[in-house]
């Protein structure tokens, strides 16, 4: 069965303090992994897409990895309004659909 | 802004009753998604719509139904409603039928009482 798994649940940083989430997911074929952001109460606000191990995308303080069986969202210098669940999601190849199979989410808080 | 718009923001229901949410999509955007969220699931992909037809079903009660129009726009009808159907309802829409990024919608927050 095609899964994702997200960790830390929550992480809590001081502005400032680097840090990094985890998404491992198990799917029969990557055909994409895609990574959100969701404010309370909004709908998830589309950041990256990538399709293959080794390939990294970057937006201001955010860079996302991919390895053949993990991404990595990576949050530089964060700062009070980086503070949002990020959620990670999968494309499989079982599908020929555009389907997206999701994880549970990391809570960001930062902190002044 | 997505671009992608949900109507109604709330709706507040009594069980046993029937609703309708309605999805206007990205202009250009040819398959429209549906998903739940609820705070014990996470986010459920429901179903997808290509250009009028149904391209997937997720894990989609037989009480709930949708559809696609002309316009490409969509509708989500949920029946027989139940205390555990209250959650957040997106849509979200996508340029083509299969691999790409979609972009969510603000949502309707369901509450059945």
């Amino acid at each position: 069965e095609d899964q994702v798994t997200q960790s830390p649940e929550a992480l809590r940083l001081q502005e400032g303090e680097s840090s990094s989430l985890n998404c491992s997911y198990t799917v029969s074929g990557l055909r994409g992994l895609f990574w959100y952001r969701q404010d309370p109460g909004k709908g998830p606000e589309f950041l990256f897409t990538l399709y293959s191990a080794g390939e990294e995308k970057e937006k201001e303080r955010l860079k996302a990895t991919l390895t053949k069986k993990e991404s990595f969202l990576h949050i530089t210098a964060p700062k009070p309004e980086d503070s949002a669940t990020y959620l990670c999601a999968v494309q499989a190849s079982s599908s020929n659909t555009g389907k997206l199979i999701f994880g549970q989410g990391t809570t960001l808080q930062v902190k002044p | 802004d997505s671009g992608v718009t949900q109507t109604p923001k709330h709706l507040i229901t009594a069980t046993g009753q029937r609703v309708t949410l309605r999805c206007s999509p990205r202009s250009g955007d040819l398959s429209v998604y549906w998903y739940q969220q609820s705070l014990d699931q996470g986010l459920q992909f429901l179903i997808q719509y290509y250009n009028g037809e149904e391209r997937a079903k997720g894990n989609i009660l037989e009480r709930f139904s949708a559809q696609q129009f002309p316009d490409l726009h969509s509708e989500l009808n949920l029946s027989s409603l139940e205390l555990g159907d209250s959650a957040l309802y997106f849509c979200a829409s996508s340029l083509a039928g299969g691999l790409g990024e979609q972009y969510f919608g603000p949502g309707t927050r369901l509450t059945v009482t």
